[in-house]
């Protein structure tokens, strides 16, 4: 199925360091949703935006929705090692509920202490 | 429970067999969502239900899967004729009218 290009795949950093992912497509979406997946768990919500050029924090991470709904960014500050886990972003049609979500095939974080 | 539930978490059955995975959403969830994720790759879309009917199935793969919602809450996505390529994790979200909410995941795996 369709997938977003997500980069970069992988990530080994310092603890204490900033950290940048991000996801284009070829396609507009309405809404962009940031996930992280720990070993044997679902991914769980960090963060989602709705509005292109929306820019929301939660805690150390900061997302953003691009201007032309065709990428996002996640920014992760000041890292430390429960980081630790694969980042997914994810695409939406709609409002986030209705329909279903294109996910990238992730960014692998791992921190080192 | 306050999150998503799914049950069980592993299933290990033989090529040829039916299984049924069950998942409990977030108590007031409307719509339920699945997704099957490969080894290696984020979750691909299966199927959504709003309320008892299936609104969209386009990511069924064929007709050997099938899910139901007969009350509104609670899903079972069944498998006929298993195949070593359905061997993946299986995960279940709801919603409320925004983001969507993951369980934990069934690993399936096909023999």
């Amino acid at each position: 199925g369709q997938q977003l290009n997500q980069s970069p795949q992988s990530m080994f950093i310092q603890e204490g360091e900033d950290v940048s992912m991000n996801c284009t497509s070829s396609s507009i979406f309405n809404t962009w949703l940031w996930y992280k997946q720990e070993p044997g768990e679902g991914p769980v919500l960090l963060i989602a935006l709705y509005k292109a050029g929306e820019l929301t924090s939660n805690g150390r991470l900061t997302a953003q929705f691009g201007i032309t709904r065709k990428d996002s960014f996640l920014n992760i500050s000041a890292s430390i090692p429960s980081d630790v886990g694969i980042y997914f972003c994810a695409g939406g049609d709609y409002g986030g509920s209705q329909g279903n979500l294109i996910f990238g095939k992730g960014t692998k974080l791992s921190v080192k202490p | 429970g306050a999150g998503v539930s799914q049950t069980p978490s592993n299933k290990v059955t033989e090529k040829g067999k039916y299984v049924e995975l069950r998942c409990d959403p977030i108590s007031g969830h409307t719509a339920l969502y699945w997704y099957r994720q490969s080894l290696g790759q984020g979750p691909e879309f299966l199927i959504y239900f709003q309320g008892t009917g299936a609104a969209d199935d386009s990511g069924l793969p064929n007709d050997r899967f099938f899910a139901v919602r007969p009350e509104g809450s609670v899903s079972t996505l069944k498998i006929q004729r298993t195949e070593r390529g359905d061997s993946a994790v299986y995960l279940c979200a709801s919603s409320s009218g925004g983001p969507k909410y993951f369980g934990p995941g069934t690993r399936l795996t096909v023999l």
